[in-house]
C-alpha cells in the first residue's frame, strides 16, 4: 500500500463546474498536509495547506481534511481552463524532517 | 522576495560522469529539500539539509550526495551516472518548522539526461 493515494485520472470537468480531487493516506500521525499544483513541464507550485480537522478556503479553492477518515481533498469552484495541470497530495510528519510524502498525482483537464 | 533558484536547468551527461546540482533557497530560509521526479516513480525525496546537516536521507544508493553552506545554499552531487538518473530534480527551501509544519516551495528544477 502506498504512503500517499490518489486516483491518477484524468479527470475532466467543464469550465465553470467544481472539480474534486481527493487523496488518502495511510499512516496515522502525518501531521500536516499540501496540495501542489503542476503544469506540465514546471515544478510543482504550493497551492494549499492545511493541518487541521476540516475545511480552508482560499479563492476558488478549498482544502479539507478528515483525519478519521485519512482524507484529505481540493475542490476548485467555477473551474477554468487554466487549472488543468496535474495536483499532487503530499503529507508530512514531524518524525520524518524535510520529507514531503507525494501522491502520484491527479490530472486534471478543464474543458472550455 | 526572489523564488529558489536552481543552476543549471538543463544538463546532458553520459554515464559513468558525475554531476554537481546547486540550490539557492528563498532568503531567510534555512531548510533544503531535494527530490528527484520521474515519470514512473513521481517525486521521490532524496535528503533535507538544515544549518549545514544533512537531518534526513531518502532511499537512495551513496552516488547520491549533497551538502549546505553556511549560506543555505545547497548542492547535490551524482557520481557514476546511470541511465535511470535521468530525471527532474528539485529543490524545495522551507522555514524550520515547527509543530510539524513545513510549507515547501520549490526550484524550477534541473532537468538531467543521462545517455
Amino acid at each position: 500500500q502506498k504512503e500517499v493515494e490518489q486516483n491518477s485520472g484524468p479527470l475532466s470537468v467543464p469550465e465553470g463546474a467544481i472539480a474534486s480531487l481527493n487523496c488518502t493516506y495511510s499512516d496515522r500521525v502525518s501531521q500536516s498536509f499540501f496540495w501542489y499544483r503542476q503544469y506540465s513541464g514546471k515544478s510543482p507550485e504550493l497551492i494549499m495547506s492545511i493541518y487541521s480537522n476540516g475545511d480552508k478556503e482560499d479563492g476558488r479553492f478549498t482544502a479539507q481534511l478528515n483525519k478519521a477518515s485519512q482524507y484529505v481533498s481540493l475542490l476548485i469552484r467555477d473551474s477554468q481552463p487554466s487549472d488543468s495541470a496535474t495536483y499532487l497530495c503530499a503529507v508530512f510528519k514531524a518524525s520524518n524532517t524535510g520529507k514531503l510524502i507525494f501522491g502520484q498525482g491527479t490530472t486534471l483537464q478543464v474543458k472550455p | 522576495k526572489a523564488g529558489v533558484t536552481q543552476t543549471p536547468r538543463y544538463l546532458i551527461k553520459t554515464r559513468g560522469q558525475q554531476v554537481t546540482l546547486s540550490c539557492s533557497p528563498i532568503s531567510g530560509h534555512r531548510s533544503v529539500s531535494w527530490y528527484q521526479q520521474t515519470p514512473g516513480q513521481g517525486l521521490q525525496f532524496l535528503f533535507e539539509y538544515f544549518s549545514e546537516t544533512q537531518r534526513n536521507k531518502g532511499n537512495f544508493p551513496g552516488r547520491f550526495s549533497g551538502r549546505q553552506f553556511s549560506n543555505s545554499r545547497s548542492e547535490m552531487n551524482v557520481s557514476t551516472l546511470e541511465l535511470g538518473d535521468s530525471a527532474l530534480y528539485l529543490c524545495a527551501s522551507s522555514l524550520p518548522g515547527t509543530s510539524g509544519i513545513s510549507e515547501q516551495f520549490f526550484g524550477p528544477g534541473t532537468r538531467l539526461t543521462v545517455l
